[in-house]
């Protein structure tokens, strides 16, 4: 069974500040979405993540898979208050083609 | 492009009774999902359909879920009867396929009391 770990689960930092958000899933996976949920808000698509040593930008987001750790990372860069919301890893599995979701990360950046 | 429409939106029911909800996906998405997701937590796939097809229904509760998508564009989920448990946000989405990403609708809220 397919296990996928957030950490931390809740967040709170300044703007400005720079931190790294990680994703661990437990069994082999060929792609890795990230998505982002505002408050009583829908799941809006940030990145998928194809192969091993796959990176993404976008803005001030940056997405990483390292498939022979089993790890994604989201790292935010010089964060800033738009940036507030519950970010969640999505790993595919292979077996079923089922989305297995992490709990979420609970981003808050205070001004 | 129009996206995911669900509806309702918000829905408060007394334990036992009836509630179905309604999604349109995106046009010519053949692909289409309904999520349950708890508060706090991830969505948790309740059934994916090909065109008209369930082929995955593993995790739906089948004793009082059940759901359709007649000619494999629109479709309805529907509780019967509603328990307190039940209370969530229901998310369908929708794809080109199991190989693509998924696009999720606004949600409904389902509150039972």
């Amino acid at each position: 069974e397919l296990k996928v770990e957030q950490n931390p689960l809740f967040l709170s930092m300044q703007e400005e500040k720079n931190y790294t958000i990680y994703c661990n899933y437990s069994t082999t996976s060929d792609r890795l979405y990230w998505y982002r949920q505002d408050p009583g808000k829908s799941l809006e698509s940030l990145f998928v993540l194809l192969s091993n040593g796959a990176v993404k930008q976008e803005g001030r987001l940056m997405a990483s898979l390292d498939t022979k750790a089993r790890l994604s990372t989201l790292h935010i860069t010089a964060a800033v208050h738009d940036l507030s919301a519950t970010y969640f890893c999505a790993v595919h599995m292979d077996s079923n083609y089922q989305l297995i979701w992490g709990a979420g990360t609970k981003l808050i950046i205070k001004p | 492009e129009a996206g995911v429409v669900q509806s309702p939106r918000y829905k408060i029911i007394e334990k036992k009774q009836p509630v179905a909800f309604w999604c349109n996906p995106i046009s010519g998405h053949n692909t289409l999902y309904w999520y349950r997701q708890n508060l706090g937590q991830g969505p948790e796939l309740l059934i994916r359909y090909e065109n008209e097809e369930a082929v995955d229904d593993s995790q739906l509760p089948k004793d009082r879920f059940s759901a359709e998508r007649l000619k494999g564009v629109d479709s309805t989920l529907k509780i019967q009867p509603a328990e307190l448990g039940d209370s969530a946000v229901y998310l369908c989405a929708s794809g080109w396929g199991v190989a693509y990403e998924q696009y999720f609708g606004p949600g409904t809220r389902l509150t039972v009391t």
